[in-house]
């Protein structure tokens, strides 16, 4: 039963263009999110994270959004680069655990075209 | 900062072997955590210990698998008898204070035959 889904496996944009990064939950004791990025044979780092009173943060060329009545958070790129090409999971948790249970996407893979 | 370090970067072993996956957290950090990556599954927490204590083992998939925190700066996994569906990538991570983002080591390519 996964929790936290990602249901694009992969994601072709041009370079310039904006990226838009899906993902949706089913947990409503979810209310702390986050986007970390992977680079092939490296850990997962992390990018960017929102909490549930928040509908929007942003960090420079990253923004992400969360909607919470329809439970679906996205990651936008603007604009995209070569070097944003990577996996990039989507993971979940509840306030009262931080970090310490953290529920992760299956990934999608991003790449920039060029 | 080295960063988080694992060891062996690729493991290769026949099904029924023993396995020890090896994790060195960052300096300081009070928190590590053992997360298994599948192409099904995406990445899935095992374990992780607080303080070198194990609080929560709930994602350890079976018997076959545990885990230790000797000190503060080394944890080990182990897989005895390894299985070919145990093939996977493990990361371990750690974090510092509460809600700190996790840094995770490169993690340790598992291949069961």
């Amino acid at each position: 039963d996964q929790q936290v889904k990602q249901n694009s496996p992969s994601l072709s944009v041009q370079e310039g263009r904006i990226s838009i990064l899906n993902c949706d939950y089913t947990n409503s004791m979810f209310d702390y999110f986050l986007w970390y990025k992977k680079y092939p044979a490296e850990g997962p780092t992390f990018l960017i994270s929102i909490s549930s009173i928040k509908d929007k943060n942003e960090d420079g060329r990253f923004t992400v959004f969360l909607n919470k009545s329809a439970k679906h958070l996205s990651l936008h790129i603007v604009p995209s680069q070569p070097g944003d090409s990577a996996v990039y999971f989507c993971a979940a948790s509840s306030t009262n655990f931080g970090n310490e249970k953290l529920t992760f996407g299956t990934g999608t893979r991003l790449t920039i075209i060029p | 900062d080295a960063g988080v370090i694992q060891s062996p970067r690729h493991e290769v072993t026949e099904m029924g072997q023993e396995v020890t996956l090896r994790c060195k957290p960052i300096s300081g950090h009070n928190s590590l955590f053992w997360y298994r990556q599948t192409m099904m599954r995406g990445l899935e927490l095992l374990i992780y210990f607080n303080n070198n204590v194990p609080i929560d083992d709930s994602g350890m998939p079976e018997d076959r698998f545990s885990a230790k925190m000797p000190n503060a700066s080394f944890s080990t996994l182990k897989i005895q008898p390894s299985e070919p569906r145990d093939s996977a990538v493990y990361f371990c991570a750690s974090s510092g204070q509460y809600n700190s983002p996790l840094h995770f080591g490169n993690g340790t390519r598992l291949t069961v035959t």
